[in-house]
């Protein structure tokens, strides 16, 4: 049973289009973190999330963490070709070790030019 | 400046064979993490190194696994009488403070396939 679902696992678009991918949990999280992993390289983060209801903006992309802190969603505007790649979200559990993280599989993104 | 780098970039072994993988830290970051990365997956925890503290090697998958760090620098993370189930990307990520928002640096990973 995976702890974080991120959905949808694959998406592709064209270059102009907006976007949401989400992640979801049954479990409580103290915090979120979203992270862009590009082939061949290692996950960059890109946002921390850590009260309920929390939306940040980081130019065209919006996250927002749930007012229950179990879920937690990207929305992309105008996406780029260069938006492309694997996004992944991992959240510290509330109760658990600060450190650890558990990581989604992930949404494999494509922006088509 | 220079990231978290890892060596080697690729490793192909033989079933049985040991291999040990290498993270070189950023200067100053107290925290070490080991992630394996299969295929399709998420990242799977390992182990955790934080300063001189014990290790947490709650994720490590059985024994064959083991990982070293020296207070504040290189950390080895060593796969025995490797399986074809360990073939997978694994990486190394480093923290701050080790805290829950801290910002996790990942190195480039090591593919390793087992034949």
């Amino acid at each position: 049973t995976q702890l974080l679902e991120q959905s949808p696992q694959f998406l592709s678009i064209q270059e102009g289009e907006n976007l949401t991918v989400y992640c979801n949990s049954s479990s409580v999280f103290s915090s979120l973190q979203w992270y862009r992993q590009e082939p061949g390289e290692g996950p960059v983060l890109l946002v921390t999330v850590v009260t309920g209801g929390e939306v940040k903006k980081l130019k065209r992309l919006t996250f927002q963490f749930g007012d229950a802190r179990k879920d937690s969603s990207l929305h992309i505007t105008a996406a780029q070709p260069g938006d492309t790649g694997l996004y992944l979200c991992a959240g510290a559990r509330s109760g658990g070790s600060n450190y650890k993280l558990t990581f989604g599989k992930g949404t494999l993104l494509t922006v088509n030019p | 400046g220079a990231g978290v780098s890892q060596s080697p970039s690729n490793k192909v072994t033989e079933k049985g064979k040991d291999v040990e993988l290498r993270c070189d830290p950023i200067s100053g970051h107290t925290a070490l993490y080991w992630y394996r990365q299969r295929l399709g997956q998420g990242l799977e925890f390992l182990i955790y190194f934080q300063g001189n503290s014990a290790p947490d090697k709650s994720g490590l998958p059985s024994d064959r696994f083991s990982a070293e760090r020296t207070g504040e620098s290189v950390s080895t993370l060593t796969i025995q009488r490797t399986q074809q189930e360990d073939s997978a990307v694994y990486l190394c990520a480093e923290g701050a403070s080790g805290s829950r928002t801290d910002t996790q640096y990942f190195g480039p990973g090591t593919r390793l396939t087992v034949l």
